[in-house]
């Protein structure tokens, strides 16, 4: 079974460009997730969605960060204009089961740095 | 505020040795405690799940081991092996209607070497 697949794996940008990522779940994953993984740091949630809807993207920076997920399946988080904080990995996760329940799945992960 | 701590930050020890990795939570009530590896480079991989009736899990040379009355996890790892070396992070979810939003540790860099 194909895993989580994440590109590009890894990203140099200069700040106040912009950047996008790309995430395809596992097959038939009806909840996909984003998180920002900052060095030495666990994950924090971004963004959550079943199917295309969002379930919860209250920790995502809505002035700078944007998310969607075409048709269920494929997802991008954009980030315009980026700042040198948002240097971190995106690691992105899918489930087969409702947000919080069944394990998530996740993706090798985008390595950002923002010069 | 649900947190969940680790402890050691990081940890050495030589190959063939046994460790245990600390967590606390006070995260309540929860559905399940998790503990994932992260290899550098890679995603989190789950090793062990164990829901708050379960007291301990294993997971070849990995056993877990939950303690709800004092909120306490561990992860023991059985004589180590290089490949090891990795990033363990201890995982809480929320009961669900509390949104179910997964609650993670900062982790525990062990290196194991030869």
């Amino acid at each position: 079974e194909a895993g989580v697949a994440q590109s590009p794996r890894y990203k140099i940008i200069e700040k106040r460009q912009s950047v996008a990522f790309w995430c395809n779940p596992i097959s038939g994953h009806a909840t996909l997730y984003w998180y920002q993984q900052i060095l030495g740091q666990g994950p924090k949630l971004l963004i959550q969605f079943q199917n295309n809807g969002v379930v919860d993207d209250s920790q995502l920076p809505k002035d700078r960060f944007s998310a969607e997920r075409l048709k269920g399946v494929d997802s991008t988080l954009k980030i315009q204009p980026a700042k040198l904080e948002d240097s971190a990995v995106y690691l992105c996760a899918s489930s087969l089961h409702a947000p919080g329940q069944g394990t998530q799945y996740f993706g090798p992960g985008t390595r950002l740095l923002v010069l | 505020k649900n947190q969940v701590e680790q402890s050691p930050q990081s940890l050495i020890i030589l190959e063939g040795k046994n460790c245990t990795l600390q967590c606390n939570y006070t995260v309540s009530p929860f559905s399940n405690l998790r503990w994932y590896k992260q290899d550098t480079g890679r995603g989190p991989v789950s090793l062990t799940i164990m829901t708050f009736s379960e007291n301990t899990k294993s997971n070849g040379r990995y056993t877990a081991t939950l303690d709800a009355d004092t909120k306490q996890s561990s992860l023991h790892i059985t004589a180590s092996q290089l490949s090891d070396s990795a990033s363990y992070i201890c995982v809480v979810t929320p009961s669900y209607n509390q949104g179910g939003k997964l609650i993670f540790g900062q982790g525990t860099e062990l290196s194991v070497k030869p």
